[in-house]
């Protein structure tokens, strides 16, 4: 089957940095999709992405739906201490009321 | 905003005995998916159903099952509980048609003892 691979697994940063995360798949999708998870919650759609090439930014969070299909990376500017979790990469092979195949999730720390 | 609704939150169970877990989707959506969260793992699609007939199946054991009903809400059944099913089941909704995302539940955390 799909398989997302997602990276790094955790990350360890000071308040204040910028971070970036990415996923990778061995095949196509047609729609990106980023959640933010906390612990016992359920995951929190923060951005989606429909075409190929497309950057979209949603406050301190930016995506991008890479050119081959095959990726997408999410980045978080100037980290505040809510942004605590784990992020989720998650792909649609066709457009929407398709299920969403997870990449394996970064864990976001960060150090006081 | 109404957001996806699922109950209990919270549910413990014995070995063998059976579970039932609700899903009230966000008004208008009209598509309900099932996803199961092992510890430290990524959620695994089970099952969706779309205007109340299913429309795809994951990795669902023949154990367990499910239905969309009329006014599409979903309920989730287990039966023959095994230790290997405690978990968070989570459950999330969309729109009808192209380019929707899906929104997803609190979570029933199942555990099995």
């Amino acid at each position: 089957g799909q398989q997302l691979n997602q990276s790094p697994q955790s990350m360890f940063i000071q308040e204040g940095e910028d971070v970036s995360m990415n996923c990778t798949s061995s095949s196509i999708f047609n729609t990106w999709l980023w959640y933010k998870q906390d612990p016992g919650e359920g995951p929190v759609l923060l951005i989606a992405l429909y075409k190929a090439g497309e950057l979209t930014s949603n406050g301190r969070l930016t995506a991008q739906f890479g050119i081959t299909r095959k990726d997408s990376f999410l980045n978080i500017s100037a980290s505040i201490p809510s942004d605590v979790g784990i992020y989720f990469c998650a792909g649609q092979t066709n457009f929407g009321n398709e299920k969403l195949t997870f990449g394996t999730g970064t864990r976001l720390t960060i150090i006081p | 905003a109404a957001g996806v609704i699922q109950s209990p939150r919270h549910l413990i169970k014995e070995k063998r005995e059976t579970a039932t877990l609700k899903c009230y989707p966000i008004p208008r959506h009209d598509t309900v998916y099932w996803y199961q969260q092992g510890p430290g793992q990524d959620p695994q699609f089970l099952i969706s159903f779309y205007e109340k007939m299913q429309s795809d199946k994951g990795s669902i054991p023949d154990r367990f099952s499910a239905q969309q009903f009329s006014d599409y809400h979903s309920e989730l059944n287990m039966s023959s509980l095994e230790l290997g099913d405690s978990a968070l089941y989570f459950c999330a909704s969309s729109l009808p048609g192209s380019y929707t995302e899906a929104f997803f539940g609190q979570g029933t955390r199942l555990t099995v003892v």
